[in-house]
């Protein structure tokens, strides 16, 4: 079956720190890689995505690659800032294993806190 | 205003007490998700529906059951409610490519 396994939080980082989220899965087929925050409160909001090896996916100065030889989709970015604590997940979706888009399949969470 | 809503956002109810949660979308979307968060376990699906003539059974839909009504709203009941079954719950819509839009969650306590 599919999996994703994501690093244990929380983790704490001062402001303008550089940060790496790890981000491993396994899955039967050829998936789609995605990464969602949750800011207190509110719902998952989708980050970033990407539906290939070798893809980079980017929003709000955060970037992950797609990489099919290690099964990896680390988040990073290079300077964070106070406002993106929150919670972030990393997702697949395989919809060429059993024929259906049968929804995400979640890590756990991390939880990012940024200290000023 | 929201592409994906759902009510209440918050309700506590007794054991035994059946409780339907309701999600309604605008974004023009066929297909459409249940899922419950734990602390500590992530999302797990409950239900998706690909149309209003199908419904399918996710990872975890014991305890529960979907209704949906139409394109834009898919409804998940709890028939009888357990103190387990406190929980976040959202609900999502998504593409074809399964990226997926969520609502704003609905934290049920059953007592």
């Amino acid at each position: 079956g599919n999996s994703v396994t994501q690093m244990e939080g929380p983790v704490t980082l001062s402001e303008e720190a550089f940060l790496t989220i790890n981000c491993t899965y396994t899955a039967t087929g050829y998936p789609s890689l995605f990464w969602y925050v949750q800011y207190p409160g509110e719902g998952l909001q989708l980050l970033l995505k990407a539906t290939k090896a070798d893809d980079k996916g980017s929003n709000k100065g955060f970037e992950a690659t797609y990489r099919k030889e290690t099964t990896s989709f680390h988040l990073e970015k290079g300077s964070v800032q106070v406002s993106d604590s929150a919670v972030y997940f990393c997702a697949l979706s395989d919809l060429y294993s059993g024929g259906g888009a049968d929804g995400l399949t979640f890590g756990k969470g991390t939880h990012l806190i940024i200290q000023p | 205003d929201a592409d994906v809503t759902q009510t209440p956002r918050n309700r506590i109810t007794k054991t035994g007490k059946r409780i339907m949660l309701e999600c309604s979308q605008t974004k023009g979307h066929d297909r459409m998700y249940w899922y419950r968060q734990d602390p500590g376990l992530g999302l797990r699906l409950i239900y998706y529906s690909f149309d209003v003539k199908d419904i399918n059974k996710g990872e975890i839909s014991d305890g529960y059951s979907v209704s949906r009504q139409a394109q834009a709203k898919f409804s998940l009941s709890l028939e009888s409610a357990i103190p387990n079954q406190t929980a976040l719950y959202f609900c999502a819509t998504s593409t074809q490519r399964n990226e997926q839009f969520f609502g704003p969650g609905t934290r049920l306590t059953v007592l």
